[in-house]
């Protein structure tokens, strides 16, 4: 497995409040992703990264905002949380943009 | 719209048991192909992928896929299911150009043993 991990795995937290989760990675990767798993749905890309500060949006990013300070880690954070925004939260990361490898993700639920 | 549409969204086999998932995708030019799966639990991995060459492509654990450019199709086969096969199935197409991936809805696959 690549070496991804994603913190917290689990979060409880209340409409209103800021949450920001992590995505680390060991295996130097340029290209950095953040999608959210919802039934029906597949996966919804939020924010990618394509290089050390350098990120762009993906079709689901409202209310969502990123930043990668350091190839290693992407954040991703929710100003506001709300209660659409329960989903499980997957990382992934991709060398020359290739096939993916992802986090063992992070269940949020927004009460 | 670039998309990815899966057929299925539920399907349940027996044992031993054929399968065909159907993923069809709309983009507008070259792609690259992939499946992916995600075991009960787990995170999605790489089951193949299609970039180049040979429309049929064969991955792990006896699956195979084929691309059928006319039909903008890559569907996902395996001619024997095992109880251990349960799991949602995801299929995703990239620009060649580029670097984001789409998805589609997925097939969640149930096997009886």
């Amino acid at each position: 497995d690549a070496g991804i991990t994603q913190s917290p795995r689990h979060k409880v937290t209340e409409t209103g409040t800021p949450v920001t989760l992590r995505c680390h990675q060991t295996e130097n990767h340029r290209y950095m992703y953040w999608y959210r798993q919802d039934p029906g749905h597949g996966l919804r890309l939020i924010h990618y990264s394509y290089g050390v500060k350098d990120t762009d949006k993906g079709e689901v990013s409202d209310g969502y905002s990123v930043s990668r300070s350091k190839t290693e880690d992407f954040l991703l954070t929710l100003e506001s949380a709300t209660s659409s925004q329960t989903s499980v939260y997957f990382c992934a990361i991709s060398e020359g943009g290739y096939e993916q490898y992802f986090g063992p993700g992070t269940r949020l639920t927004v009460t | 719209a670039q998309s990815v549409s899966q057929h299925n969204h539920h399907v349940i086999l027996s044992e031993a048991a054929s399968l065909e998932l159907g993923c069809n995708y709309s983009y507008g030019g070259t792609v690259n192909l992939f499946w992916y799966v995600q075991y009960p639990g787990q995170h999605l991995q790489l089951l193949l992928k299609y970039f180049s060459g040979d429309p049929l492509v064969k991955g792990i654990k006896g699956f195979e896929a084929e691309f059928i450019k006319s039909k903008f199709s890559f569907n996902l086969r395996k001619p024997s299911v095992q109880w251990s096969d349960t799991a949602e199935y995801f299929c995703a197409v990239k620009g060649t150009g580029g670097f984001k991936t789409i998805f589609g809805a997925g097939t969640r696959l149930f096997v009886k043993a």
